[in-house]
């Protein structure tokens, strides 16, 4: 059964620092891995979608990058601001057993100080 | 505008009461889901349904029932089975499976407590 781990569970950062959230899963047969993040008390909004074809992908300031092969992805974020204190989630689509479904981890919750 | 409704954002189930949550969607996804999300933790997949008049099972069903009599519509009921059903409850939509790539789209949510 797929397993996915966040850590830290939780990090607290001064405003404008470069930062690393890491993202491992014990199954390497996925399909894709996604982040997503999570404001207090509101659903979830997609920040980036790997394929596991893929090694990495950008969207502004955020980079996510996989090694499918180890089991891992991180999730850089450049000049943090105040307005990214979230909660972040991984998760991985298998290609085994429950193929249709995302396994989430439990997130790392961000707190950027100003 | 499109996205994903949920309804209500906050709901109260008394011992043994049936309640259930609403989930409208106007994306034109066939995909719908619900999972629910405990404290600290992680999504666990309720139910997911591909196509009207169909669903499955996901990793926690047990207590819980759904129906997809329209593709806009994806109603999770939590039944007096379910012992321990104070949780935050969230609902997605995706065009295909995700193991097609497809992002899954997220409702706000809502937050069911035990009085």
């Amino acid at each position: 059964k797929q397993e996915v781990t966040q850590i830290p569970a939780a990090l607290s950062v001064p405003e404008g620092e470069n930062l690393v959230l890491n993202c491992s899963f014990t199954d390497s047969a996925i399909y894709n891995l996604q982040w997503f993040r999570q404001d207090p008390g509101k659903g979830l909004t997609s920040l980036l979608l790997i394929q596991s074809s893929q090694r990495e992908q950008t969207s502004g300031r955020l980079n996510a990058s996989l090694d499918k092969s180890s089991g891992r992805s991180t999730l850089y974020i450049a000049a943090s601001q105040p307005g990214d204190s979230a909660t972040y989630l991984c998760a991985v689509s298998g290609s085994s057993g429950s193929a249709r479904q995302l396994t989430f981890g439990s997130g790392t919750q961000l707190t950027v100080l100003p | 505008d499109g996205g994903i409704t949920q309804s209500p954002k906050y709901l109260f189930r008394k011992e043994g009461q049936n309640v259930t949550l609403s989930c409208e969607q106007n994306l034109n996804h066939d995909a719908m889901y619900w999972y629910r999300q405990d404290p600290g933790q992680g999504l666990r997949l309720i139910y997911y349904s591909q196509i009207v008049n169909d669903f499955q099972k996901g990793d926690i069903a047990e207590g819980y029932s759904v129906s997809r009599e329209k593709k806009e519509s994806f109603p999770l009921t939590v039944t007096s089975a379910q012992k321990n059903p104070t949780a935050f409850y969230l609902c997605a939509s995706s065009y295909g499976l995700v193991r097609s790539g497809n992002i899954q789209y997220f409702g706000a949510g809502t937050r069911l407590s035990v009085l």
